[in-house]
């Protein structure tokens, strides 16, 4: 029952590079999401999908873009990495009811030097 | 737009002690309100909801919150702790809208000794 996955698990980047963290879900859920987790501050959202063919930002899309490839997978691109990007970063996944309660992934951990 | 507020950063408590982990949110709409539990090096995973009816809502390993909303509280109890308790615990709220498009509060480390 793998739920939601994420891979890498653990990347190193020089600052100006870029790279692309990728998400599935099989659970057949409608919205998915990208957070970043930074120490003392929470968890912050980065860009949701609300439904297949949909994106949005969040609270803290800059430097970030996204696409909904099909209804099970959700990636997060950087173009140009940069040390402000340093982050824990988890996707989630829930049905479309604003309810239903969010699957998290184990988190990709990222070092921009 | 919404807010969380969770003041204590971390709780240290002996087990088999009680312990009440806050969370005040603010918001200008309906709201449903949700604890998540994040274990060392792992996601986040939900603990427990309120979404409608009975303000005390449960959890299946013993934490319960209450939902407050005059003081706009959704704090996070439980009357004995053990060790396996020790995680981060983070409050979160989303309106009642179409996604959960959640805001969650920086989270409390609590911190379970012998």
């Amino acid at each position: 029952n793998a739920g939601v996955t994420q891979t890498p698990k653990f990347q190193v980047l020089k600052t100006g590079q870029s790279m692309t963290l990728q998400c599935a879900q099989d659970m057949n859920h409608n919205s998915m999401y990208w957070y970043r987790q930074d120490p003392g501050m929470g968890l912050r959202l980065i860009y949701y999908s609300a439904s297949e063919g949909t994106t949005d930002k969040g609270e803290v899309p800059n430097g970030y873009n996204v696409s909904r490839l099909n209804k099970r997978e959700f990636s997060l691109r950087l173009e140009s990495a940069a040390p402000s990007q340093t982050s824990v970063y988890f996707c989630a996944s829930s049905d479309r009811d604003s309810g239903s309660p969010l699957h998290f992934g184990n988190g990709t951990r990222l070092t921009v030097t | 737009a919404q807010s969380v507020t969770q003041l204590d950063s971390q709780v240290p408590v002996f087990e088999e002690a009680p312990v009440e982990l806050r969370c005040n949110y603010s918001s200008s709409v309906s709201v449903y309100l949700f604890w998540y539990v994040q274990y060392p090096n792992q996601g986040l995973q939900l603990l427990l909801k309120y979404l409608s009816g009975s303000t005390l809502v449960e959890s299946i390993n013993g934490f319960e919150a209450e939902f407050n909303k005059s003081q706009t509280s959704f704090h996070l109890r439980k009357p004995s702790v053990h060790i396996s308790d020790t995680a981060e615990y983070f409050c979160a709220v989303t309106d009642t809208g179409t996604a959960s498009k959640l805001t969650f509060g920086t989270g409390t480390r609590l911190q379970v000794t012998l």
